[in-house]
């Protein structure tokens, strides 16, 4: 049974660089059948997704996020990392590692989820 | 760039009752839609995707249908457990884009 952990500081000042790992546990990050990728939620809000990126390296991001983030993937730690740059108090958020199945592009794995905010 | 809405912002129900959300998107989106439970402080889970295709574990109460704009899901019978936030999601093939619904809240009423 694959697992998801995410892990990372729990507060970042403004207009520094947000960085998170997701660590992947009983299961492949190799494969061609998943999209990893990254949601947020701001507290009290939906659902924001951030980016993914596949077994190969090919990332896509949400554009409104585009210029700020990148996404990338170790295999040989089994890790998916985030980085956004440039913070603001509006990238405060429970941040969400989660697994897309390909094809179907539906999210049937998800972290628990680390709180981040962004204060000074 | 595909919109998703969801209607009602909040439904009120009472326990044992059905319950009828609806997701609607700003251009066909095909069956790639998707519906996922979140409890307080706690991750989403899938319940359905393909439109109408319960995911692993989920409950025969829950069901989904719809295609193209306009999306259904139904909980036949409201169990305790079932008063929290649902979403809807949609994948959008290019520009890759996975895009959310804001959410229906189930209250008691």
């Amino acid at each position: 049974q694959a697992q998801l952990q995410e892990s990372g500081p729990g507060l970042v000042k403004p207009s520094q660089t947000l960085s998170l790992t997701c660590t992947v546990s009983g299961g492949s990050i190799s494969s061609g059948d998943y999209y990893w990728s990254w949601i947020r939620q701001s507290p009290g809000k939906g659902l924001e997704w951030i980016g993914y990126i596949f077994y190969s390296g090919n990332a896509y991001y949400n554009p409104s996020l585009k210029t700020r983030v990148t996404i990338f993937l170790d295999t040989s730690k089994k890790q998916i990392s985030l980085r956004l740059s440039s913070v603001t108090a509006a990238d405060t958020a429970v941040y969400y590692c989660a697994r897309a199945q390909s094809p179907g592009y539906y999210f049937d794995l998800w972290g628990r989820g680390t709180l981040v905010t962004v204060s000074s | 760039e595909i919109v998703m809405t969801q209607s009602p912002a909040t439904l009120s129900v009472s326990p044992g009752e059905r319950a009828t959300l609806s997701c609607r998107a700003s251009q066909s989106v095909s069956r790639n839609l998707a519906w996922y439970q979140q409890k307080p402080g706690q991750a989403p889970r899938l319940l359905i995707y393909g439109a109408s295709t319960r995911a692993t574990g989920i409950p025969a109460r829950f069901s989904g249908s719809g295609s193209g704009t306009e999306f259904t899901l139904t909980i036949s019978s409201l169990q305790s457990e079932d008063f929290v936030v649902y979403y809807c999601q949609h994948y959008n093939n290019w520009p890759p884009l996975f895009t959310f619904g804001p959410g229906t809240n189930v209250d008691i009423k």
